[in-house]
């Protein structure tokens, strides 16, 4: 089945270190996103992609970098980390104007 | 950019009882509003969504509404069963960012 695979799955690092959480998709859609999820305030987006020339900023986006490696491909990267990074994250797909797929989610401990 | 609010943040109701999720948004131009299902552990996924050119849509035991006047929508399942217990997200696809807004998320309890 196409899907969206994010690696690692979990990860703990410590403040300082640099974090890059990679997501690879199978679905042929040209739109990616990075969400962050943390109780009580839902997915926030963090940087989405409509194409590989294309790369735009999210209501979060201070203290992450991405990379829009090929189609399939999009990462997401902590320069820095910090403990309030310590998140749910998930990448997901899209077609034009409808439906996000996830992936599974990075599980990610800064301490 | 887009703010979607979302109530309640938890609820809990007896299997078979109806349960009704409200969420509100701020950008009039919004036109696109899903709703994820989000069980334990697992990734969210579509369970429903409407577009601005429809007031109401159904399918099985949910269904979900729009005002537009109001900058409303909400999620309503009836018959409520305990598979139905997870997380429930709405959202709005911000027109400046072309990119969805969710809601804080309401954690809904069906007791057996």
């Amino acid at each position: 089945d196409a899907d969206v695979t994010q690696t690692p799955r979990n990860r703990i690092t410590k403040t300082g270190k640099r974090i890059m959480l990679e997501c690879s998709q199978t679905k042929g859609h040209d739109r990616m996103y990075w969400y962050r999820q943390d109780p009580g305030l839902g997915l926030r987006l963090i940087y989405y992609s409509f194409d590989v020339k294309d790369i735009n900023k999210g209501e979060i986006s201070d203290g992450y970098s991405v990379s829009r490696q090929a189609q399939a491909k999009f990462s997401l990267s902590l320069e820095s980390a910090i403990p309030n990074q310590t998140a749910l994250y998930f990448c997901a797909t899209s077609e034009n104007t409808g439906e996000l797929f996830f992936g599974e989610g990075s599980r990610l401990t800064v301490l | 950019g887009e703010n979607v609010e979302q109530h309640p943040s938890t609820l809990s109701v007896q299997e078979g009882d109806s349960a009704v999720i409200k969420c509100t948004y701020s950008d009039s131009a919004s036109n696109y509003f899903p709703w994820y299902k989000q069980e334990l552990g697992k990734r969210p996924q579509l369970i429903i969504d409407i577009r601005s050119n429809v007031g109401e849509k159904k399918d099985q035991r949910i269904a979900v509404t729009l005002n537009k006047t109001a900058k409303h929508f909400s999620l309503h399942i009836t018959e409520t069963q305990p598979e139905d217990s997870a997380v429930y997200f709405c959202a709005a696809r911000d027109t400046g960012r072309r990119a969805l807004t969710f809601g804080s998320g309401t954690r809904l309890q069906v007791q057996p």
